[in-house]
């Protein structure tokens, strides 16, 4: 248990499908990560909140949209998904995105674009 | 971007045997790394960590060293166990490298 908390496990969807990701950490960190992670391609990092604030947005496509309600929870919004977004995508939570510490990462929502 | 790199895909080794897994980075400035480990099913985990006044630092059969001279940092593991078996990345935070894959054999 690392303190980091991913619903649902596994997602399966189609393109016109709009669908949520969630994450809730309960560590008492201040940054919240998203990445994505597929067979190709390292860990890609998506978006960065600190204390709620986006403070990184690497080029993700629209479809994908983040929301960081607060500093607990982190949802990736998704809607009119590619087939090559399928993937894993990982959740990580920090003290705080400026100081460059360790990261504690969810075990992940794998991800099907049907 | 990315600003750290494996130098291998995947590693095999015999159980009971060390490892060693590589790392480069390109930033100068760069002053702290961090090893995960990611087990399958499962999310990176920190395993060690080094900054740059440091030029080696060991854990439980974990030791890092870093070479800022070459920009170069490794991860050992000793007496290797079927346990080890896993991906490993080095990262600066929050950008990760490709990651090496070790294969432990019985």
């Amino acid at each position: 248990e690392t303190g980091v908390t991913q619903t649902p496990r596994h997602l399966v969807m189609g393109m016109t499908n709009k669908k949520s990701l969630k994450c809730e950490q309960h560590l008492g960190h201040n940054a919240m990560y998203w990445y994505k992670q597929s067979a190709k391609k390292p860990l890609e990092l998506m978006f960065v909140y600190n204390f709620k604030e986006q403070t990184e947005n690497n080029s993700v496509p629209s479809r994908f949209s983040p929301e960081c309600p607060n500093s607990s929870h982190l949802f990736l919004h998704l809607h009119t998904l590619q087939p090559e977004d399928s993937a894993l995508y990982l959740c990580a939570s920090s003290h705080d995105s400026s100081t460059n510490e360790k990261l504690f990462f969810g075990s992940g929502t794998q991800l099907s674009v049907l | 971007g990315e600003s750290v790199g494996l130098h291998l895909p995947t590693l095999s080794v015999q159980e009971g045997d060390n490892s060693i897994i590589n790392c480069a980075y390109s930033n100068s400035a760069s002053d702290y790394f961090i090893w995960y480990k990611q087990e399958s099913g499962k999310g990176p985990q920190f395993i060690i960590d080094i900054r740059s006044n440091m030029d080696k630092r060991q854990g439980q059969r974990v030791t890092v060293l870093l070479n800022k001279t070459v920009k170069h940092l490794s991860l050992q593991i000793a007496a290797t166990q079927p346990g080890d078996s896993a991906v490993y990345f080095c990262a600066e935070t929050p950008h990760f490298g490709a990651g090496t894959r070790l294969f432990v054999k019985a």
